[in-house]
């Protein structure tokens, strides 16, 4: 399968506390993207980054891409209870042309007050 | 902001009747997209279209079919609907697959049970 791998699958925090989800994925790409989704809603789009890039910054969001080992990480630094969602990594391939993206089965994760 | 919109959150049909799911939106994006997602095995394409009459089939197209009569809007169609078909059904739209950078824009979802 060409979709990409969250880990942990489930992560519970305590409000305060970094929160850092992982994803591997299988071919090279040309950008892998970030999105999160609350429950019982459609995929809000949070951050790219390019293969060219090694880490990126957005509010209190962080990414980081490792593409010799085709991997990437998202923190969320000082998190909230509104920040529990899913969050789903998504990789476009290189070399492609029609837009398609390839999703993980993404990480649950639940912010406590 | 783009706006993609689904017609029905939460709709109920029996086996073997046919269904229709609209999604429409307003930012004159070229590519359009139809997931289905359930718990534990992530999004999965269906079909998606990159131009008014245009689709491509996505990983799991068996038993869809899909309507791109005009650009703003993609209908995914459940020829004859069963009950493995019960599921969230995500539309999502972008602009044209070149170039870098193109997020999809996604509706809130169908939630589509098959009786």
């Amino acid at each position: 399968s060409q979709q990409g791998e969250e880990d942990p699958q489930a992560l519970s925090i305590q409000e305060g506390e970094n929160a850092t989800m992982n994803c591997s994925y299988k071919t090279s790409i040309n950008n892998l993207q970030w999105y999160r989704q609350n429950s019982g809603r459609g995929l809000v789009h949070l951050i790219l980054i390019r293969s060219n890039e090694r880490e990126k910054h957005s509010g209190r969001l962080r990414v980081t891409l490792d593409t010799s080992k085709k991997s990437s990480s998202l923190l969320i630094t000082a998190s909230r209870a509104a920040d529990t969602a899913s969050y789903f990594c998504a990789t476009r391939e290189r070399g492609s042309t029609l837009g398609r993206l390839y999703f993980g089965r993404g990480t649950q994760l639940t912010v406590w007050p | 902001d783009v706006k993609v919109t689904q017609s029905s959150r939460y709709l109920v049909k029996r086996t073997g009747e046919k269904v229709f799911l609209e999604c429409v939106q307003d930012m004159d994006h070229e590519n359009m997209f139809w997931y289905r997602q359930d718990p534990g095995l992530g999004l999965r394409l269906i079909y998606f279209s990159y131009d008014v009459k245009m689709k491509e089939k996505g990983d799991i197209p068996e038993g869809y079919s899909v309507s791109r009569e005009k650009k703003e809007r993609f209908s995914l169609i459940l020829e004859s609907a069963s009950t493995n078909q019960t599921s969230m059904y995500l539309c999502a739209s972008s602009p044209p697959g070149t170039g870098e950078g193109q997020p999809q824009h996604f509706g809130d979802g169908t939630r589509l049970s098959i009786l």
